[in-house]
């Protein structure tokens, strides 16, 4: 089993749908988790970043951590075709230090 | 916002040959770098961890002369991949991160294609 799985999709979506976007995690000394947006052939650049569970929201993009059920989700509002690349959920024992990442799901959204 | 240089960000080269791959920071110190290597439609995959002045920490697995990482200063982390096969064709990234809590920045990534 995976540390970190996670559906690489492709999932595409008309623009101003919400998007769901998930993983699920084996290791429960996870602590810090992370959602990067990576465009074709470029680094992951950082969306959102939580500590332990909870939400997290930061404009249309909205965080979730459940520890108890190993579950992680960012949520996407009112989507726009600039939303489209690849998201990767990545996490961690200790703050950015041997992170795990998901395989990173392909976002498409559509005019 | 602080910037990870990776160069080059594109190799194409023989077998057996090295390719030598660089990541700097350019507005911060780089205390600790890492390298990680991405198939496609697959993970980014922890390379080795690279502390300024000190031998770089291997994940298991992976081969530390095959792909040898120097961290000589705290902009400037190299890896260069020795006797390079069709195998190690892959899209390697590195990120780097000024202090242990900082935040962590990604290079945009250097695709080796060995012929």
């Amino acid at each position: 089993q995976k540390e970190v799985e996670q559906d690489p999709g492709p999932l595409s979506v008309p623009e101003g749908a919400i998007v769901s976007l998930n993983c699920t995690y084996s290791n429960s000394a996870f602590q810090y988790f992370m959602w990067y947006r990576q465009y074709s052939r470029k680094g992951p650049e950082l969306l959102m970043y939580t500590y332990s569970s909870g939400n997290k929201e930061d404009g249309r993009f909205t965080a979730q951590v459940d520890k108890s059920s190993k579950y992680i989700s960012l949520f996407i509002r009112d989507s726009q075709p600039s939303d489209s690349a690849t998201y990767l959920c990545a996490m961690s024992r200790i703050i950015n230090n041997d992170m795990r990442f998901g395989a990173g799901t392909r976002l498409t959204v559509k005019p | 916002g602080a910037v990870v240089s990776q160069h080059p960000s594109w190799v194409i080269c023989k077998s057996g040959t090295s390719v030598k791959i660089e990541c700097r920071s350019l507005d911060f110190q780089a205390t600790t770098m890492f390298w990680y290597r991405q198939f496609p439609k697959q993970s980014l995959m922890l390379m080795a961890t690279s502390n300024e002045g000190s031998k770089a920490t291997y994940e298991q697995g992976v081969e530390k002369d095959k792909f040898l990482i120097n961290h000589a200063s705290l902009t400037l982390s190299t890896l260069t991949v020795t006797s390079a096969h069709p195998e190690d064709s892959s899209f390697y990234i590195c990120s780097a991160r000024e202090g242990a809590n900082e935040k962590l920045f990604f290079g945009s990534g250097t695709q080796l294609s060995v012929l």
